[in-house]
């Protein structure tokens, strides 16, 4: 009974390079949500997605950031022309989304961005 | 407007005893739930416990109880009988019904359990 998958767990990319980062649901989870953890700092929400659909995506920036959940495969996160400021601590949860309040979301280990 | 508060940014405790940590949350939405996760040192996020806006009592789950009083609009997390393995970061988190499955955390309490 596998929890969220992340990968890579650590990931350090140059300036200007383009960042991947891949998230498998638990399973039955229809429903993943890509948050992101400056150093001691909460986590703030990016976006929410079902399978090939972004449903929320009010905490993404406008610019070279974009996710997509494939109807095979993984979520996937990406970041193109990293900056610096793009260094953190990046959180996949899925749920099953069976109910706004009480659904729970389970968290993967993260993938910490490094930009050099 | 904060949505979550945590006004502790450190606490301590000694091992065995009890500890709570406060949260309070600001929302006009009468539909919301709470939850409360857990990040050791190693950095994962674990999830511990949930209230639901219209649950009449407070949730337990183990060691950790949430003691949540509506009209205050707080959802405190007790942990009683600390043992060293609780040091940790510890986050409060609400979602809404208005705000779909958003989930929006509060900046964290750090806890640090004395032998």
């Amino acid at each position: 009974n596998a929890g969220v998958m992340q990968n890579p767990r650590h990931l350090v990319r140059r300036r200007g390079q383009e960042a991947r980062l891949r998230c498998s649901p638990m399973k039955g989870h229809s429903h993943v949500y890509w948050y992101r953890q400056l150093p001691e700092e909460g986590l703030k929400f990016m976006v929410y997605l079902q399978k090939e659909n972004i449903i929320d995506e009010s905490g993404m920036p406008k610019e070279r950031f974009s996710a997509e959940f494939p109807k095979e495969g993984p979520s996937i996160l990406r970041i193109q022309q990293v900056v610096r400021g793009d260094s953190a601590a990046y959180f996949c949860a899925s749920s099953p989304g069976q109910s706004r309040q009480t659904d729970t979301q389970y968290f993967g280990p993260g993938t910490r961005l490094t930009v050099l | 407007a904060q949505k979550i508060t945590q006004t502790q940014p450190g606490m301590f405790v000694q091992e065995k005893e009890a500890v709570t940590l406060d949260c309070t949350y600001d929302t006009s939405d009468p539909s919301y739930g709470l939850f409360w996760y857990k990040q050791p040192s190693s950095g994962e996020m674990i999830f511990l416990i949930y209230q639901g806006s219209y649950d009449q009592q407070n949730a337990t789950e183990g060691r950790y109880s949430l003691n949540f009083q509506k009209a205050r609009k707080s959802a405190n997390l007790v942990i009683s009988a600390s043992q060293l393995g609780d040091s940790a970061m510890y986050f409060c988190a609400m979602r809404e019904r208005t705000g779909g499955f958003k989930t929006i955390f509060g900046a964290g309490t750090r806890l640090f359990v004395k032998a």
